[in-house]
């Protein structure tokens, strides 16, 4: 069975620019989570689905990025415009739902803001 | 939930056991001690869990002890691929927030 899949795995852009990172979760999993990694530091939370609904977005910076799931599958997180402090590793997880014990975790997407 | 301390890196010799502590001085009654860990240049990846009881699978071992405020993760032959940072994190199951601390950094050693 194929994992999370993510793309693309890097992505160098000017600040200013727009940028979108697109996941593709496992099969028949409910729940999507978008987080963010700078250098040195776990994930942190930014959005999270249950199907199509965004039920918990209270860490995502709403005035340049936003998120979209539809069709309950797959999603993309977009910035716009990128700044030089959103350069970090985007990660994408998802599970069978809110009280799965694991989430599964794509590679992530290295995005460098020059 | 509950904060968790942990050192910020181990080494360990290919073939031992590596035993990585965790502190969770705060955790609740209804909190669980997950343990991911991230090889480099991956997502993180959910290795095991529990509540009160010690628990064991392919991977790894969990010990709680009895007052649930700390807890160890056994790898008990580590290899050079177990080579990671590791996470332990305090949640409820029906909380949706994985919250990462800056986990461990644990290098085995040839």
């Amino acid at each position: 069975e194929a994992g999370v899949v993510q793309s693309p795995r890097y992505k160098i852009i000017e600040k200013k620019q727009p940028v979108a990172f697109w996941c593709n979760p496992i099969s028949g999993h409910n729940t999507l989570y978008w987080y963010r990694q700078n250098l040195g530091q776990g994930p942190e939370l930014l959005i999270r689905y249950e199907n199509e609904e965004a039920v918990d977005d209270s860490q995502l910076p709403k005035d340049r990025f936003s998120a979209e799931r539809l069709k309950g599958v797959d999603s993309t997180l977009k910035i716009q415009p990128a700044e030089l402090g959103d350069s970090a590793v985007y990660l994408c997880a998802s599970s069978l739902g809110l009280a799965s014990y694991e989430q599964y975790f794509g590679p992530g997407t290295r995005l460098t803001v020059t | 939930d509950a904060k968790t301390t942990q050192p910020p890196s181990m080494d360990c010799a290919e073939g031992r056991a590596a035993n990585l502590p965790c502190n969770h001085s705060t955790i609740s009654g209804n909190e669980y001690v997950y343990w991911y860990r991230q090889i480099h240049s991956q997502g993180p990846q959910y290795i095991i869990h529990g509540l009160k009881n010690n628990e064991t699978n392919e991977m790894a071992s969990l010990i709680i002890t009895e007052d649930r405020k700390s807890s160890t993760l056994i790898l008990p032959h580590a290899t050079l691929r177990d080579t990671a940072v590791y996470y332990c994190i305090v949640k409820e199951t029906s909380g949706s927030r994985l919250t990462f601390g800056e986990g461990t950094q644990l290098t085995v050693n040839p």
